[in-house]
């Protein structure tokens, strides 16, 4: 039962680089999340999806896009990475959005 | 606007002695908290939670009691372990409008041998 999977687990990234990040799930569930948490700020939603094919915006939303082409996968992209999203980045899932989160065990990404 | 706050930002007790974990919320529609602990290079696993009909809950050595008037909630360990040494969040919910978990900022609790 691998639950909530994330893809990579830490990447170097130079400023300008792209790259997107995965996440999984296999819970059939259909809310989606991606979080950011730095220190002293907490847990910090970017963005979120409710259902396959759906996006929202989170707290935080500006430099990521979001795609939710099947219901089990939620994909974090950045276009153009700056120095500031620096971070450890947890995508979640749930069957209802208030309650039951299920975390993955978060990518620590760098911009140098 | 920070609608969940934890303001201990870290906490050290002695092992054996009780943890008392501490959350404030401002908005009046949530009716739902819940408790997720997260250890290093690890994600935020679901440790406790509370319906706002209750204003205690108990699993083991975890409770949580919950002051709706104050807007207050906490979280005991008792006793406290080296393993309880971790970051916690305390999240909340609106349930009836199925709103998102809204998080706080979490405390970081070290248990002392």
């Amino acid at each position: 039962n691998a639950g909530v999977t994330q893809t990579p687990k830490f990447r170097v990234l130079k400023t300008g680089q792209s790259m997107t990040l995965l996440c999984a799930q296999d819970m059939n569930h259909e809310y989606m999340y991606w979080y950011r948490q730095d220190p002293g700020m907490g847990l910090r939603l970017i963005h979120y999806s409710v259902g396959e094919g759906t996006t929202a915006k989170g707290e935080v939303p500006d430099g990521y896009n979001v795609s939710r082409l099947k219901k089990q996968n939620f994909l974090l992209g950045l276009e153009s990475a700056a120095p500031s999203q620096t971070s450890v980045y947890f995508c979640a899932s749930s069957l209802v959005q208030s309650s039951g989160y299920t975390f993955g065990s978060g990518t620590r990404l760098t911009v140098v | 606007d920070q609608q969940v706050k934890q303001n201990s930002p870290s906490l050290s007790v002695q092992e054996g002695r009780i943890s008392i974990l501490n959350c404030d919320y401002t908005n009046s529609m949530f009716d739902y908290f819940l408790w997720y602990k997260k250890y290093p290079a690890e994600g935020p696993t679901f440790l406790i939670s509370i319906s706002s009909i209750k204003d205690k809950n108990e699993d083991g050595r975890f409770t949580v009691f919950l002051n709706k008037s104050a807007k207050h909630l906490s979280l005991h360990i008792v006793p406290s372990q080296p393993g309880d040494s971790a970051v916690y969040f305390c999240a909340a919910s609106a349930r009836v409008g199925n709103e998102k978990l809204t998080f706080g900022t979490g405390t970081r609790l070290t248990i002392i041998p």
